[in-house]
């Protein structure tokens, strides 16, 4: 059973692209969470999805940032028109269902905008 | 809001010696977990604490959950360098929703 995937594990993007990072969740696990993590710091929530619907979004910035997770195929975090403050490493986590609180990480996503 | 605070943020001990990072809040969680993160990974969990007054061991690491299920502490005892890297705490709310510490960054050296 294949774990969480995230790729790319490296991306890199000139100011102004878009970024999209790609994640797979565990299979049979239903819910997906985004976060943000700056270099010696914890993690910081993004976003919260199930299967076609956004549950939580309370911790992605309105502009520029979407997220989805379609019926079929893996989430994607969408960062449009990037800047550098958007550097940081993107990690994505899924759980089997809303009782089970036990999250299993991706290795991540690197953005660095340069 | 709920927060969850971490302590100490950073850790820098011997081979050998013994220590505990704390996790306190003051919601009360329906559970609570403890990642380890290395670096350029994502964190692994290490454990779940749902009972108040519940105590797990792995290995050299013990964990136990406040009674008020408000607060948990990570023990570890004769730390090794491979204990090193980014311990994170999570608490779950009502709403089954993660909480995270801000992390404690430990250093064991040789």
């Amino acid at each position: 059973n294949a774990g969480v995937m995230q790729n790319p594990r490296h991306l890199v993007r000139r100011r102004g692209q878009e970024a999209r990072l790609r994640c797979s969740p565990m299979k049979g696990h239903s819910h997906v969470y985004w976060y943000r993590q700056l270099p010696e710091e914890g993690l910081k929530f993004m976003v919260y999805l199930q299967k076609e619907n956004i549950i939580d979004e309370s911790g992605m910035p309105k502009e520029r940032f979407s997220a989805e997770f379609p019926k079929e195929g893996p989430s994607i975090l969408r960062i449009q028109q990037v800047v550098r403050g958007d550097s940081a490493a993107y990690f994505c986590a899924s759980s089997f269902h809303t009782e089970s609180t036990e999250a299993f990480f991706g290795q991540g996503t690197r953005l660095t905008v340069v | 809001t709920q927060l969850l605070e971490q302590s100490p943020q950073f850790l820098s001990i011997q081979e050998g010696e013994n220590l505990t990072v704390y996790c306190n809040s003051s919601s009360v969680f329906s559970s609570l977990q403890w990642y380890r993160q290395e670096p350029g990974e994502g964190p692994v969990l290490l454990v779940t604490v749902v009972t108040g007054g519940e105590v797990k061991k792995l290995k050299r690491l013990t964990f136990q959950f406040g009674d008020a299920r408000k607060d948990s502490s990570l023990h570890i005892t004769a730390a090794q360098p491979g204990d090193t890297g980014l311990y994170l705490c999570a608490g779950a709310d009502s709403n089954y929703q993660l909480i995270w510490g801000a992390g404690t960054k430990l250093i064991i050296k040789p």
